[in-house]
């Protein structure tokens, strides 16, 4: 069965430091990455979106991607409390279908 | 605002009745999913449609639960003889023609049921 796997946390980061979530997943020929932030009692928001190997950032945010390894990752740079959310990792499998981690929960002390 | 409309916001039925739970996708999107999500819990996929075909309903139990999406007029999930067990956030999302590949999904601000 594909997978795609989160460390559940909560991971607490100080205020100003870098956030790192990380995100495994099984089926190699997965092609699109995802990561949503939601809030508690929100629906899930897009954050970024990536497709090829490396790094892609917009802002404060930083998508990694490493097919070889099948990892994905999220970097928040200058946390802020208003990072404090779950942070979803979605995976489009080589079936198209898009498969959700359980998300990690992120909080943000001032 | 052109995103994903939900509603109602919040529903409230008694065990036994109906819930009738409608999304309209974004404009121009014509791929529609419903998600299910339990407090402090992950999204649970249920049904994947596009306009009067369902896709993929993997995640849909076997009874008491339907989806559509006719060709005119929003998606509607349907649960029949509700139990408390149905509570939760029930979830739209909708995504673009030709979507299969890279396209992400883009959410509504969902559906909260509580069976009374």
């Amino acid at each position: 069965q594909k997978e795609v796997e989160q460390n559940s946390g909560p991971l607490s980061v100080p205020e100003g430091a870098i956030a790192s979530l990380n995100c495994t997943y099984s089926d190699r020929g997965s092609q699109s990455f995802f990561w949503y932030r939601q809030y508690s009692g929100k629906s899930p928001e897009l954050i970024m979106s990536i497709y090829s190997n490396g790094d892609k950032e917009d802002g404060r945010f930083t998508a990694q991607l490493n097919k070889a390894s099948q990892y994905v990752s999220l970097l928040i740079r200058d946390s802020q409390p208003s990072d404090s959310a779950t942070y979803l990792c979605a995976v489009k499998d080589s079936n198209y279908q898009l498969i959700w981690g359980a998300g990690t929960k992120l909080i943000i002390k001032p | 605002n052109a995103g994903v409309m939900q509603n109602p916001r919040h529903l409230v039925r008694r065990r036994g009745q109906e819930a009738r739970l409608r999304c309209s996708p974004m404009k121009g999107h014509s791929h529609v999913y419903w998600y299910r999500q339990l407090p402090e819990e992950g999204l649970k996929f249920m049904v994947y449609l596009q306009k009067e075909n369902i896709i993929d309903e993997s995640g849909m139990p076997k009874e008491r639960f339907s989806a559509e999406f006719p060709k005119e007029g929003p998606s509607i999930l349907r649960i029949q003889q509700v139990v408390r067990g149905d509570s939760a956030a029930y979830f739209c999302a909708s995504s673009p023609p030709g979507a299969q590949g890279n396209q992400p999904q883009h959410f509504g601000d969902g559906t909260r049921l509580s069976i009374l």
